[in-house]
């Protein structure tokens, strides 16, 4: 079935390892967006991005690397992991980027930093 | 800036039962688009509703309805007839309308919702 995924689900790793969160959509939508959620702070932006090759910063991007050379895939890297990066992550789609269109989450990646 | 307030840490409704999830925002901006998502325990978040800040009437999506009071700056999600399947965790979300670029959509920090026999 078509839609957004997100591989791996579950990710454990150590301090100052690099980590790639994959996220694979179907729809041809332009718009992807990449959000960390936690405790107390609900969803938070980290990068988006509005087209192939064509990526902006979000509201917490320190430690994190995008990159987007095709329109259905935008890889999400931890450089250098750190402890404050445990969280899960959501990648998300939209076929525009403001106006009522709805943003469509993939199922999320639980990542552990030990 | 924006800034999305649910006061509810947690709810609890009996099962056929209408509950409402309070949600209140803050900006500046005169267009703005208000999204209520929900999050099971399996995971995944799964949108629900959407209402426009120049929409006139409140939006309704199955058993779900938006109650949009825009002097009051609130959006609350009503759900009516509850079903055990509701008990999840419901975000509330808002972000500009009409901007040159993707905008981002900014998150309350979520209400809990136990339905009960």
């Amino acid at each position: 079935d078509a839609g957004i995924t997100q591989s791996p689900r579950y990710k454990i790793t150590e301090t100052g390892r690099q980590v790639t969160l994959m996220c694979h959509q179907t729809w041809s939508h332009s718009y992807m967006f990449w959000y960390r959620q936690d405790l107390g702070h609900g969803l938070r932006l980290i990068y988006y991005s509005a087209a192939a090759d064509i990526t902006d910063k979000g509201e917490v991007p320190d430690g994190y690397v995008v990159s987007r050379s095709k329109t259905e895939n935008f890889p999400l890297t931890l450089e250098s992991a750190t402890r404050s990066q445990t969280s899960v992550y959501f990648c998300a789609s939209a076929s525009q980027g403001g106006g009522s269109n709805t943003q469509y989450f993939g199922p999320g990646t639980r990542l552990t930093v030990l | 800036a924006q800034k999305i307030t649910q006061t509810q840490p947690g709810m609890f409704v009996q099962e056929k039962e209408a509950v409402t999830l309070d949600c209140t925002y803050d900006t500046s901006d005169q267009s703005y688009g208000l999204f209520w998502y929900k999050q099971p325990s399996s995971g995944e978040m799964i949108f629900l509703i959407y209402q426009g800040s120049y929409d006139e009437q409140n939006a309704t999506e199955g058993r779900y309805s938006l109650n949009f009071q825009k002097a009051r700056k609130s959006a609350n999600l009503v759900i009516s007839a509850s079903q055990l399947g509701d008990s999840a965790m419901y975000f509330c979300a808002m972000r500009e309308l009409y901007t040159g670029t993707a905008s981002k959509l900014t998150f309350g920090t979520g209400t809990r919702l136990q339905v009960t026999l």
